[in-house]
């Protein structure tokens, strides 16, 4: 059973590119949630995907984007990079009909701006 | 005030140790609370699951949610080198579908052989 695959795994990127994350969910699962953890810090909620629609959304500007699937895998755009975009990028799939906030996550992007 | 308070920790302990991990909220609409694992590098792992107020236990984990407190806990027991990791706690509420999860800093935990 595959479980929740990102990639690419490190990037490094200057500030003012462009840069997008990919995710493929868990086997059987239909929802995906993407988190930024910088260094030392908890995960902190981007945004959420489900039925290719985004569902809810975190404290993030604009430059931060997103894109879901037919077959359910998802896409983090991030535009005008900022040297404070620097983190690991996690993507986390779940079952929305389950609804608990029980979340499978990859081994995330790690991104770094210079 | 962050809606989720965590210490960072780090704690260090020896191997055979009870460990015993805290959280407190201020959101009084958690409902569900989890205990992640994540190692360095990596991904984070679930480790536990709550819901509501009660206790889960699970091998040598155990979790306490005590909502009147807005305090919740992750007990080890008989620690282990392989526990040494970060360990976060994490909340949502019940929304349906909607699930916003809110993490802590995490706590850094080395057990010493």
């Amino acid at each position: 059973d595959a479980g929740v695959t990102q990639s690419p795994t490190h990037l490094i990127k200057t500030r003012g590119q462009q840069v997008t994350l990919r995710c493929s969910p868990k086997s059987g699962h239909d929802t995906v949630s993407w988190y930024q953890q910088a260094l030392g810090q908890g995960p902190q909620f981007i945004f959420q995907y489900y039925e290719e629609e985004e569902r809810q959304r975190g404290n993030f500007p604009d430059r931060f984007s997103g894109h879901q699937f037919p077959n359910y895998s998802s896409e983090l755009n991030v535009n005008a990079l900022l040297l404070g975009d620097s983190a690991l990028y996690l993507c986390a799939s779940s079952l929305w009909d389950r609804g608990t906030g029980e979340l499978f996550f990859g081994e995330g992007s790690r991104l770094t701006v210079l | 005030q962050k809606e989720v308070e965590q210490d960072p920790g780090p704690l260090s302990v020896p191997e055979g140790a009870i460990v015993s991990l805290n959280c407190t909220y201020s959101n009084s609409a958690f409902q569900y609370f989890m205990w992640y694992r994540q190692y360095s590098r990596k991904g984070p792992e679930l480790l536990m699951y709550t819901y509501s107020s009660g206790n889960k236990e699970d091998g040598r984990f155990t979790a306490q949610v005590d909502k009147s407190s807005k305090y919740i806990s992750l007990f080890i027991r008989d620690s282990q080198p392989s526990d040494s990791a970060t360990y976060l706690c994490a909340m949502s509420a019940d929304s349906g579908g909607y699930q916003k999860v809110t993490f802590g800093i995490g706590t850094k935990l080395q057990v010493i052989p």
